[in-house]
């Protein structure tokens, strides 16, 4: 089955204890990419990867690291959790290759979700 | 930065109801996208438009893409129980921007 994973699905840690958020796709799909989703705020990109090795920054970067030494993994890395990082974190993935206008252009597939609690 | 609104945020409906989403923003859209997204899940991709003017059917689902590429709309016809969840629009094509969403109820 075509998925995107993501682990854990529920974490609650402290202020200061370095974590990591795995995400993993089977489709092999070139582009990846990581959100925050908050009430009243809606989906926010912290960072994405248009292929291996190779990653840009989001509209809410701060806080927050990645990286992509493999095509299906695209882990987000947490050095420092503060409280104001408490959010539902989402992994997406798609091809870059689809047609434009077929309805599949760039179709981001998305894990489950990822919800995370910082005391 | 381009910013995408969304109206109205919350709509409460019955069944067999018809509704329209808005999508709008000050900027024009390369292209723009429709998700659903339902509770403990991520969103799911409905449509893409690239082109303005351009019209999609999905099923009760009818999407709008404006002429001047600033704006779309979701109309839902005879909406069910089954359409209740949080739509998003979003627009991008590897830095993405989503709107803040338009958060939908269908009561039986």
């Amino acid at each position: 089955e075509a998925q995107v994973t993501q682990n854990p699905r529920y974490l609650i840690t402290v202020t200061g204890k370095k974590l990591t958020v795995t995400c993993s796709q089977n489709m092999n799909h070139e582009y990846m990419s990581w959100y925050r989703q908050d009430p009243g705020l809606g989906l926010r990109q912290i960072y994405y990867s248009m292929n291996v090795e190779v990653t840009d920054k989001g509209d809410v970067p701060e806080g927050y690291k990645v990286s992509r030494k493999e095509k299906r993994n695209f882990p987000l890395i947490l050095e420092s959790p503060s409280p104001n990082q408490t959010s539902l974190y989402f992994c997406a993935s798609s091809s870059t290759s689809g047609l434009a206008g077929s309805g599949s252009y760039n179709e981001q597939f998305f894990g489950p979700g990822t919800r995370l609690t910082v005391l | 930065t381009q910013l995408l609104e969304q109206s109205p945020q919350f709509l409460s409906i019955q069944e067999g109801e018809n509704l329209t989403v808005y999508c709008n923003s000050s900027s024009v859209f390369s292209s723009l996208q429709w998700y659903r997204q339902e509770p403990g899940e991520g969103p799911v991709l409905l449509v893409t438009v690239v082109t303005g003017g351009e019209v999609k059917k999905l099923k009760r689902l009818t999407f709008q893409f404006g002429d001047a590429r600033k704006d779309s709309s979701l109309h839902i016809t005879a909406a069910q129980p089954g359409d209740t969840g949080l739509y998003l629009c979003a627009s991008g094509t590897y830095k993405y921007i989503f709107g803040t969403g338009t958060r939908l109820k269908v009561l039986a």
